[in-house]
């Protein structure tokens, strides 16, 4: 079974665009969840998606976006960059209700600069 | 304070050796209880979660929790250099209106020396 796959792999962007990354989970899986992380946060929670559907949210400003596709495919958008925005993007997958056996992707790296 | 809290490290032991990693929490409430293993330029990869008090292994690798204390464990026995990673500890936390998310450690690095 194929794993979490993200993509583009690195995106280099500048102050003030916007990006969009995509995910497409391992199948079956139709929770999809999005983290930033970065080497002074660590690994932090953005959203959740199921059935389309956002189900929860983290702390971070209306900027950060995403959404789900019928299919369970999910995209997160970020919209006027801030330098403080680069970090290795990493969606994750999981059956429903079981966050416990969640399996990431190789993630995306944003470099804003 | 945290939800979860875990020394970044970096630790370095010597091939072969028993090594310790461990991630305090905050809320008695949390059930679910992970362990990822990240190396360099991957995504974290899931090495195994618990749900109650107790030990679990699965090779050379065992989890414990005690919930008593708040405190979450991982061994690695008969380290290898390919153990060389940094390690996650997560919790699974319940939001608002029955949803739910993982919080995460800082995560330790890992160094096994040949």
């Amino acid at each position: 079974k194929a794993g979490v796959t993200q993509t583009p792999r690195y995106l280099i962007k500048t102050r003030g665009q916007q990006v969009t990354l995509s995910c497409s989970p391992i199948s079956g899986h139709r929770s999809v969840s999005w983290y930033q992380q970065t080497p002074g946060q660590g690994l932090q929670f953005l959203f959740e998606y199921f059935s389309e559907t956002q189900r929860n949210k983290g702390n971070f400003p209306g900027r950060f976006s995403g959404r789900q596709f019928s299919n369970s495919r999910s995209e997160m958008n970020v919209s006027t960059l801030e330098l403080g925005d680069s970090a290795l993007y990493l969606c994750a997958s999981s059956l429903e209700g079981q966050l416990y056996e969640q399996y990431f992707g190789p993630g995306t790296r944003l470099t804003v600069t | 304070q945290k939800e979860v809290e875990q020394d970044p490290g970096p630790l370095s032991v010597p091939e072969g050796a028993i090594v310790s990693l461990n991630c305090t929490y905050s809320n008695s409430a949390f059930q679910y209880f992970m362990w990822y293993r990240q190396y360099s330029r991957k995504g974290p990869e899931l090495l195994m979660y618990t749900y109650s008090s107790g030990n679990k292994e699965d090779g050379r690798f065992t989890a414990q929790v005690d919930k008593s204390s708040k405190y979450i464990s991982l061994f690695i026995r008969d380290s290898q250099p390919s153990d060389s990673a940094t390690y996650l500890c997560a919790i699974k936390a319940a939001v608002d209106q029955g949803a739910q998310k993982l919080v995460f450690g800082q995560g330790t690095r890992l160094t096994i020396n040949p």
